[in-house]
């Protein structure tokens, strides 16, 4: 069955960076891009960016230009993201999320991730 | 970036209720809306797309519709499954922003 598998939590000091893989499985992985969502405790959806996994090209949040960077490995049907010069708000769970349809970026997301908890914390 | 607003913020209904949520775009995003129903712990649930196409394995008590630049989710009869907290989305234009949220409540 179609699947997003991340890897497991993580715990950074300030200033330090995170790496959070998500692992396709059950489709063909270069056919759909991938978004990045997070959500910070107790708070709401906040979307980051999204990677096209056929050509590796990106578009980010303004928010968090200059700090994410969204990659892909085909080989092993995976896209990571990386955020780095990590400060407390960033303390959130980070969510890969697949759209409904082949080829666009403007789509709902109907497959999600399990999220990966991030603490960031001195 | 097109900012999303959501009312009420959250809400206590009986099973059986009719209920609605209310989504507000700053800008146009024409039919560019989608619903996720959301449970302590676990990712966002996609419900309905293009603001009125309902997900597959979806009861159909859940439905949306548009008013001008109202758009909206109604829940047809309140069941004990439907707490949570409930999210639009506009995929208009990127970044593709949430609402802030409505938390459902069942009485």
């Amino acid at each position: 069955q179609v699947q997003l598998v991340q890897s497991g939590a993580e715990v950074k000091k300030p200033g330090a960076s995170v790496k959070i893989s998500c692992k396709a499985s059950g489709y063909t992985f270069t056919n759909y891009y991938m978004h990045w969502v997070r959500q910070a405790p107790g708070q709401g959806l906040e979307w980051m960016g999204i990677i096209n996994p056929s050509g590796g090209s990106t578009s980010y949040a303004q928010k968090f230009q200059g700090r994410v960077t969204m990659t892909r490995d085909t080989s092993t049907t995976t896209v990571y993201m990386e955020l780095s010069s990590l400060r407390s708000e960033d303390t959130a769970v980070y969510y890969c999320a697949r759209p409904k349809t082949v080829d666009t970026a403007h789509d709902a997301f109907d497959i999600w991730g399990q999220g990966t908890m991030v603490t960031v914390s001195s | 970036d097109i900012q999303m607003t959501q009312s009420p913020s959250s809400l206590s209904a009986s099973v059986g209720d009719r209920v609605t949520i209310t989504c507000r775009a700053s800008q146009t995003i024409s039919t560019y809306l989608n619903w996720y129903q959301q449970k302590p712990g676990k990712a966002p649930k996609l419900l309905i797309s293009a603001t009125s196409s309902l997900q597959s394995g979806v009861p159909s008590r859940f439905s949306g519709s548009r008013s001008g630049t109202d758009l909206t989710l109604t829940i047809g009869s309140l069941q004990p499954e439907d707490f949570g907290t409930y999210y639009c989305q506009q995929y208009y234009s990127i970044p593709f922003t949430f609402g802030p949220g409505t938390t459902v409540e069942i009485k």
